[in-house]
């Protein structure tokens, strides 16, 4: 166990609807990551947050956005969905600080079925 | 930008065979390196991680040495178990340019026959 928590494991939905996942870091934890896994594109980096403010931004569609809330958890809001964006999304969590090499530990993923 | 090569899968190997997946990278800094297992209906986990060149990092009877002259991070085991079928992934993150994504390989299915 990772200690990274994430909401729902599985979640079906229709073309169009809107989604929010959520993800609980580490105890002490800063950081929150998330990446999507699909069999087309691999594991692809989205976005970072580090305590509340968004860090990076990686192949994250603009019909996406996450935040994180002054406890540290984090959601991701996926809307007018698609059937390509059937994946596996992963959150990660670690403590980076500037220079540092820090790991990420991964949450179990939430499975999205878009039908 | 950064990337990250790895063997294509998938791999099949009879229990107690020696294990190689190949794992080259580019990267513009002086990366971190790691390997990831994902077991079957599960998340990833950190398998092992190197952090400056000539480090080796291991885990459960795994290996990796990150060597900086050949860009290459090989995952080795030397006798494998029907409880290593996986599927592997080899990453890297470059946290001194403030990008601490994780930039990861496609990936490579190991099944191991009894």
């Amino acid at each position: 166990d990772s200690g990274v928590t994430q909401t729902p494991k599985h979640l079906i939905t229709a073309t169009g609807q809107r989604v929010t996942l959520r993800c609980s870091p580490r105890s002490g934890d800063l950081s929150v990551y998330w990446y999507q896994q699909s069999l087309d594109q691999g594991l692809q980096f989205l976005i970072q947050y580090y305590n509340g403010e968004e860090r990076a931004k990686g192949n994250i569609l603009e019909r996406f956005s996450a935040q994180q809330f002054p406890d540290l958890h984090s959601e991701l809001n996926l809307s007018s969905l698609e059937l390509g964006d059937s994946a596996l999304y992963f959150c990660a969590s670690s403590t980076p600080s500037e220079g540092a090499r820090e790991t990420q530990y991964f949450g179990p993923g939430t499975r999205l079925l878009v039908l | 930008g950064d990337s990250v090569t790895q063997m294509e899968g998938p791999v099949t190997l009879s229990e107690e065979a020696f294990l190689t997946i190949n794992c080259t990278y580019t990267a513009t800094g002086y990366p971190s390196l790691f390997w990831y297992v994902q077991y079957p209906g599960e998340g990833l986990q950190l398998l092992l991680k190197a952090t400056k060149a000539d480090d080796k990092g291991s885990n459960k009877g795994f290996e990796a040495t990150y060597r900086k002259e050949t860009t290459s991070f090989h995952l080795e085991k030397g006798s494998v178990q029907v409880s290593d079928s996986a599927v592997y992934f080899c990453a890297l993150s470059d946290p001194p340019k403030g990008n601490e994504k994780l930039t990861f390989g496609t990936g490579t299915r190991l099944t191991i026959i009894p």
